[in-house]
């Protein structure tokens, strides 16, 4: 079946540093992908999403591109902040449910 | 605000005992679905619903019921909870189930059976 693996984490990174969080996926069909984002003691919120091969989601300065030759979606983040400390989830679906990864932490630090 | 609102957002129950975890939006979305959150499983469906009096199973579905008798409202009902069933619960909801929909997520119930 369909499946999404993500880094493991925690991801520890200094404040301003480069972020990147590899998503790789297993599909059968065509899905669309997304990144979803856990802040501490909420729900999951839509970060950015990406519903067709080489298309790029962009928001709050995270960007992902959907790759099909490598089924990759990974997370990237030029300069991270502070308030970026989080679980980020990346997933799939084809409409009647998304399929997560596992998550990954982030911890920015000062 | 739009918004998923579920409750309670905490429980603690015993083994056996009927609890009912109830979920509303006010966005009038047709599809809502309950995901069940376990460390290194990341979140998986437990039951959906296309619209009102139209539910289905998800992928974990065992032990759980549900019920879409309003547009707005989504229950998950747990009849004799069982250990294996504390997790962290999140009900969602979307416009369609259209596979470019996005989900809107409640805040989270986390539940402890003992």
């Amino acid at each position: 079946g369909d499946s999404v693996t993500q880094m493991e984490g925690p991801v520890t990174l200094s404040e301003e540093a480069f972020l990147t969080i590899n998503c790789t996926y297993t599909a059968t069909g065509y899905p669309s992908l997304f990144w979803y984002v856990q802040y501490p003691g909420e729900g999951l919120q839509l970060l950015l999403k990406a519903t067709k091969a080489d298309d790029k989601g962009s928001n709050k300065g995270f960007e992902a591109t959907y790759r099909k030759e490598t089924t990759s979606f990974h997370l990237e983040k030029g300069s991270v902040q502070v308030s970026d400390s989080a679980v980020y989830f990346c997933a799939l679906t084809y409409g009647r449910a998304l399929t997560f990864g596992s998550g990954t932490r982030l911890q920015v630090q000062p | 605000e739009a918004q998923v609102t579920q409750n309670p957002r905490y429980l603690i129950t015993v083994t056996g005992k009927k609890l009912t975890v109830t979920c509303s939006q006010n966005m009038n979305h047709e599809y809502m679905s309950w995901y069940r959150q376990d460390p290194g499983l990341g979140l998986r469906q437990i039951y959906y619903s296309m619209n009102v009096e139209v539910t289905d199973k998800g992928d974990v579905p065992e032990g759980y019921k549900v019920s879409r008798k309003e547009k707005r409202n989504f229950p998950l009902i747990l009849e004799s909870p069982s250990p294996n069933q504390t997790s962290l619960y999140f009900c969602a909801s979307s416009w369609s189930g259209n596979k470019n929909t996005e989900a809107f997520f409640g805040q989270g119930t986390r539940l402890t059976v003992v």
